[in-house]
């Protein structure tokens, strides 16, 4: 595998169950990234992490959390999931430092009922 | 708070017309990058402008840069049917000890004969 791989590709959840979205990269890169894509509002940062260990908060990150225990995993978690948190979730990774250019996964469908 | 506009949204042209696709953003930066998404897909770099005055050219598509006006072009030459799909123009911006990219909303485009 060469990439970003993502899991499930796309999920139909019960509101109030917890779910982990899962993201796996095999390039090395030191940062990684969670975005949600809404129609009309493009893609949103969720949470990020510059390298193992550390992790921050984007611009929406209310009801989700991440962890980053090793450079190649940023599973995403939402502890009681809602109904408007249906998206489409991306997972993408940059090498770090000045270079920022973004490699994505192929994204998670998720739909909350 | 750094803000990344496009303008047109949604872009419907005909086969073999040219078009241009704006990409403004608030606050200084000094790379830009453009994305191509196609419907139900991940998202694909397409250029990447890492200064002021950088053109980037791929078969009929062209992008250009301007930070000191704060704008991106993406030209479209003579476009054919395989151009439709949605584009997404990306903002470096700093967070705490790193980097992630703010995206536009994306411009629609549909190719028809």
């Amino acid at each position: 595998i060469a990439g970003i791989t993502q899991a499930p590709t796309s999920q139909i959840l019960a509101a109030g169950r917890r779910m982990t979205l899962r993201c796996t990269q095999d390039m090395r890169h030191n940062a990684m990234y969670w975005y949600r894509q809404d129609l009309g509002l493009g893609l949103r940062l969720i949470h990020y992490s510059n390298t193992a260990g550390t992790t921050g908060k984007g611009e929406v990150p209310d009801g989700y959390s991440v962890s980053r225990a090793n450079t190649d995993d940023f599973p995403l978690t939402l502890a009681s999931a809602v109904p408007s948190q249906t998206s489409v979730y991306f997972c993408a990774s940059t090498p770090g430092g000045v270079n920022t250019e973004a490699f994505f996964g192929q994204g998670t469908r998720l739909t909350v009922v | 708070e750094l803000k990344v506009e496009q303008n047109p949204l949604f872009l419907s042209m005909q086969e073999g017309k040219n078009y241009t696709i704006y990409c403004n953003y608030s606050t200084t930066s000094d790379r830009l990058y453009w994305y191509r998404q196609d419907p139900g897909k991940s998202l694909e770099s397409l250029f990447v402008l890492l200064s002021n005055g950088a053109v980037k050219q791929e078969g009929r598509l062209m992008a250009s840069l301007d930070t000191k006006a704060r704008l991106s072009t993406l030209h479209i030459t003579a476009a054919v049917h395989d151009l439709s799909a949605t584009y997404f123009c990306a903002v470096v911006r700093a967070l705490n000890s790193g980097y992630a990219l703010n995206f536009g909303k994306g411009t629609s485009l549909l190719v028809t004969p």
